[in-house]
């Protein structure tokens, strides 16, 4: 399983973009890389996946690094109920189960 | 479009007794999995079921025993609560798991907040 490394925080005006790291630098070939979200007191919330392209869904868009080693989940008008612990996570081909680390906190501020 | 309901969503409960903490899924998700959630420990895979009749350990199982009969339906049980098992339990869902490709987003439940006394 690819294990991810993500800053524990970070910080975010309001109706800016949010720019969330993720290194995966051990990924497989045929692992997956999905972001999760959680707001405080709340159930996990599935965000978006991608294998090697970038995605882009209602949400968020992902963007890839083409060796595959580390992505950015983008977050183009964050607002306050943005703030939440997001969580990059290794899933698909051998890593068979979402494997939550600490995540980044990221707070959006007025 | 009820997705994933969770039930109770608070229990308080002391040492020793069972609790059956439900799960229910809308969406005919062959997948179900139970987390529970600690603070320091951040979710971990409790069990999961592949499909009806068909369960598998997780992470940490010890103390819990789970069923499915039925494909929308996932209860957790713990035949005799201790207080090391106080803890959120999340309920999540998905289409298809257990590694491989395509899309294995897993949908979670509101959370049930268990205190053992």
């Amino acid at each position: 399983d690819a294990k991810t490394t993500q800053p524990p925080s970070m910080d975010c005006a309001e109706g800016r973009a949010a720019n969330l790291p993720c290194n995966h630098s051990t990924i497989s070939g045929n692992e997956y890389v999905y972001w999760y979200r959680q707001i405080h007191s709340q159930g996990p919330q599935y965000i978006i996946h991608g294998l090697k392209n970038n995605e882009t869904n209602e949400m968020a868009s992902l963007i890839i690094t083409e060796d595959r080693k580390s992505s950015t989940l983008i977050l183009p008008h964050a607002t306050l109920r943005d703030t939440a612990v997001y969580y990059c996570i290794g899933l698909g081909g051998s890593a068979r189960q979402l494997t939550f680390g600490s995540g980044t906190q990221l707070t959006v501020l007025p | 479009d009820a997705g994933i309901t969770q039930s109770p969503r608070y229990k308080i409960t002391e040492t020793g007794r069972q609790v059956t903490l439900m799960c229910h899924q809308t969406w005919s998700h062959s997948y179900m999995f139970w987390y529970r959630q600690d603070l320091g420990h951040g979710l971990r895979l409790i069990y999961y079921s592949a499909a009806a009749d068909i369960t598998d350990k997780g992470e940490v199982p010890d103390g819990y025993v789970v069923s499915r009969s039925k494909t929308e339906n996932f209860p957790l049980t713990l035949e005799s609560a201790t207080r090391s098992q106080t803890s959120v339990y999340f309920c999540a869902s998905s289409r298809r798991g257990g590694g491989g490709t395509g899309d294995l987003s897993q949908y979670f439940g509101p959370g049930t907040r268990l205190l053992v006394l």
